[in-house]
C-alpha cells in the first residue's frame, strides 16, 4: 500500500538545538517529495521540492535531503519562529499527490 | 507576487444549508484542487480540476460537488451542510507538470 508516513508527530526543541523531521515514504514511481511549512489556522507554505535520492536543498536553517526510503527536514539552531507544522508530499506515478500527516514543531525560547 | 486567495477564512453555517466556498488564483493554473484537513486525517483531497468545466473526483468527494466555469476561479458546494463536514478547507493551484500546489489561507467551515 502506498504511504508516506512523517516522525515525529510532535517535537518540543530549545532554542538552538538542532534535530531533523522525518519522512518516509513506500510508493512507487516517485516523481518528486515536497516540503511544507504550515502555521496554526493557514495554509500550508511551499518549502522545498527534491527530485531524486541524493538531492539536497537549503533554505535559512532548514536543510531537506533524499534517499530512496526517505527525506529529512534538518534544522539547524532552530529560533521560536520555527516553530509550525511541517508538511512532506509526494508526487508519484504520473500524477498522484499524497500528503503525510505532519510533525508539529515547538521550539521554546 | 503569486496568489491563491478564498472567499472566507471563517464560516458557521446551520446543518441542511448550501455552501459555496470559493477560491481564485492569478497565476494562471490548469489545475485547481480542493481540500480538508483535520487533524489525525491530514489533508485529503475532495476534487481536483485540470481545465474549465473539467473535474475529477478526489479521495472523499461524497457530499461535496464543484464548478469551475473560468480559468481562475473554483468553488467547492456543499449541497446539504452536515455536522461531519466541519472541517478547514483548503484550495491549492498548479501548473501543469510543477508538481507542488500553492495553496490559498483557508477557511474553517464549522457547521452547527
Amino acid at each position: 500500500e502506498d504511504q508516506v508516513t512523517q516522525s515525529p508527530e510532535a517535537l518540543r526543541l530549545q532554542e538552538g538545538e538542532s534535530s531533523s523531521l522525518n519522512c518516509s515514504y513506500t510508493v512507487s514511481g516517485l516523481r518528486g517529495l515536497f516540503w511544507y511549512r504550515q502555521d496554526p489556522g493557514k495554509g500550508p507554505e511551499f518549502l522545498f521540492t527534491l527530485y531524486s535520492a541524493g538531492e539536497e536543498k537549503e533554505k535559512e536553517r532548514l536543510k531537506a535531503t533524499l534517499t530512496k526510503k526517505e527525506s529529512f527536514l534538518h534544522i539547524t539552531a532552530p529560533k521560536p519562529e520555527d516553530s509550525a507544522t511541517y508538511l512532506c508530499a509526494v508526487l508519484y506515478n504520473f500524477n498522484k499527490f499524497y500528503f503525510g500527516s505532519g510533525t508539529k514543531l515547538n521550539v521554546k525560547p | 507576487d503569486v496568489k491563491v486567495t478564498q472567499s472566507s477564512r471563517y464560516l458557521v453555517k446551520r446543518t441542511g444549508e448550501k455552501v459555496f466556498l470559493e477560491c481564485v488564483q492569478d497565476m494562471d493554473h490548469e489545475n485547481m484542487f480542493w481540500y480538508r484537513q483535520d487533524p489525525g486525517l491530514g489533508l485529503r483531497l475532495i476534487y481536483f480540476s485540470y481545465d474549465v468545466k473539467m473535474k475529477e473526483k478526489g479521495d472523499i468527494p461524497e457530499g461535496y460537488s464543484v464548478s469551475r466555469e473560468k480559468k481562475e476561479r473554483f468553488s467547492l458546494i456543499l449541497e446539504s451542510a452536515s455536522t461531519n463536514q466541519t472541517s478547514m478547507y483548503l484550495c491549492a493551484s498548479t501548473l501543469i507538470g510543477q508538481g507542488y500546489r500553492f495553496f490559498g489561507p483557508g477557511t474553517r467551515l464549522t457547521v452547527l
